[in-house]
């Protein structure tokens, strides 16, 4: 059972758009920032979204996030086959003093 | 080129314990906290530990604090998971991964080195 909650999959045709959505409390993501991570299969996560809504370098702007109050968005658009892979939110809890991963989503671009 | 290489995995029965090992290149390591983070077998990541770019400010996991001991060598570039007492569950594929300006914000990530705790 993960602190933060995500949806197991989601699916969208090529492209489609999809949203990801990540629920936490106010311990969380309430009070905190929060990032995502695309984890392809057989390959290490790898950096979307940081500060609720920033990119790193390199990282299309298809890719979006949004916050508001405890829950947090991914948001993907023109969906391509390399997008399937499984999508993680994580943040600090203030309350636990530990870092915390959603349950992860599992995307299939159909 | 920012680098991070695990080792240290391997097979450890339960109630032993393993020492890995995550050298870093390519920045300034002493400037940056650094963060293990695990995955079991077909499951989700799970964060595991943090460490200050000191080494002076530590926080673990309910699930291994007790048993776990983060530690960082910056004059050898490199973060270590000390981890005894280690149980079943504790199988995963650990990664070490660097810290940005915020906790959970993992700009880079090693490939990860696999742990199997079994009889």
């Amino acid at each position: 059972q993960s602190v933060l909650t995500q949806p197991p999959s989601v699916s969208a045709a090529p492209g489609q758009k999809v949203t990801i959505s990540c629920s936490g409390s106010g311990s969380n993501i309430g009070n905190n920032y929060v990032s995502w991570y695309q984890q392809l299969p057989g390959t290490a996560p790898k950096l979307l979204i940081y500060d609720n809504n920033k990119r790193p370098s390199g990282i299309p702007d298809r890719f979006s996030g949004s916050k508001s109050g405890t829950s947090a968005t991914l948001g993907i658009t023109g969906l391509q086959t390399g997008d399937e892979a499984d999508y993680y939110c994580a943040t600090w809890d203030s309350s636990l003093s530990a870092g915390v991963f959603g349950g992860g989503t599992k995307l299939t671009v159909l | 080129e920012v680098q991070l290489l695990e080792s240290g995995g391997g097979l450890v029965q339960p109630g032993g314990s393993l020492r890995l090992s995550c050298a870093a290149s390519g920045f300034t390591f002493s400037s940056y906290a650094m963060n293990w983070v695990r995955q079991a077998p077909g499951k989700g990541l799970k964060w595991v530990s943090s460490l200050d770019g000191g080494g002076d400010s530590t926080f673990y996991a309910d699930s291994v604090k007790g048993r776990f001991t983060i530690s960082r060598d910056n004059s050898k570039n490199t973060l270590y998971l000390q981890m005894n007492s280690l149980r079943a569950e504790d199988t995963a594929v650990y990664y070490c991964a660097r810290e940005g300006l915020r906790h959970l914000d993992f700009d880079y990530w090693g490939q990860g080195t696999l742990v199997t705790v079994s009889s």
